[in-house]
């Protein structure tokens, strides 16, 4: 079956520390993986996308993403978190074929501690 | 670039009405485009896929007479709740691939900012 788990419900860090949200696929074919992030009451933003290539992908405000495919994982890093990142974090997968939709983990809940 | 709308961003309705929902690509073609729906504090459930020019793909379990979905040009699809009940109350996203890009970016898709319906 083709799933995605996000283990991490709610994470919460301390400003300025590092940050790693943890992903993890089931996917029968090759898998197109993406990071979202959605602030409250918002729609969803990329955040970075891996679909081939050099697995360790760089997205918008300084995150980046490792691709393992023998650990069937995509865990999103952030070195140093701003407030600004509390936010739900969304890992999805979707295939190749042209019209494919996305299949979406749970979400993780991040909180910035001061 | 990549940006969709959604519209509107809030509505309240009465129980027994119906309210469309619209998702616009604002400056890509979309073939395809998607609507999901999505609870408090939880993930975001495909509700169905929308082809431009044909029926759309619904999921199982989603009401295609109560949930009816046009996608009638490139760049518009609507949604519309027919018959809205409190149970119908959510948060409604679009989201819509990118047509002109060839290849794995075109698999990408752009999320709107989505629709807080709540039926009274």
């Amino acid at each position: 079956a083709q799933s995605v788990t996000q283990p991490d419900i709610h994470i919460t860090v301390s400003e300025g520390a590092s940050l790693e949200l943890r992903c993890n696929y089931s996917y029968g074919a090759t898998p197109y993986l993406f990071w979202y992030v959605q602030s409250p009451g918002q729609g969803l933003q990329l955040l970075l996308k891996y679909f081939s290539g050099d697995t360790l992908v760089q997205g918008i405000k300084g995150f980046e993403a490792e691709f393992k495919r023998s650990q069937s994982s995509f865990n999103l890093r952030k070195p140093s978190v701003h407030w600004s990142d509390a936010a739900e974090y969304f890992c999805a997968v979707g295939a190749s074929q042209a019209g494919t939709a996305l299949i979406f983990g749970k979400g993780t809940t991040l909180s910035v501690s001061s | 670039g990549a940006v969709v709308s959604q519209h509107p961003s809030w509505v309240i309705c009465k129980s027994g009405t119906s309210v469309k929902i619209e998702c616009r690509s604002l400056d890509f073609q979309a073939t395809t485009m998607f609507w999901y729906r999505q609870f408090p504090k939880q993930s975001l459930m495909l509700m169905a896929t929308s082809n431009e020019g044909s029926k759309a793909t619904y999921e199982q379990g989603v009401e295609k007479d109560k949930f009816l979905i046009n996608h009638a040009s490139l760049t518009l699809s609507t949604l519309t709740v027919t018959s809205a009940h409190p149970e119908d109350s959510s948060f409604y996203i679009c989201s819509a691939r990118d047509w002109g890009l060839a290849g794995p970016g075109g698999e990408t898709q752009y999320f709107g900012p989505g629709t807080r319906l709540l039926v009274l």
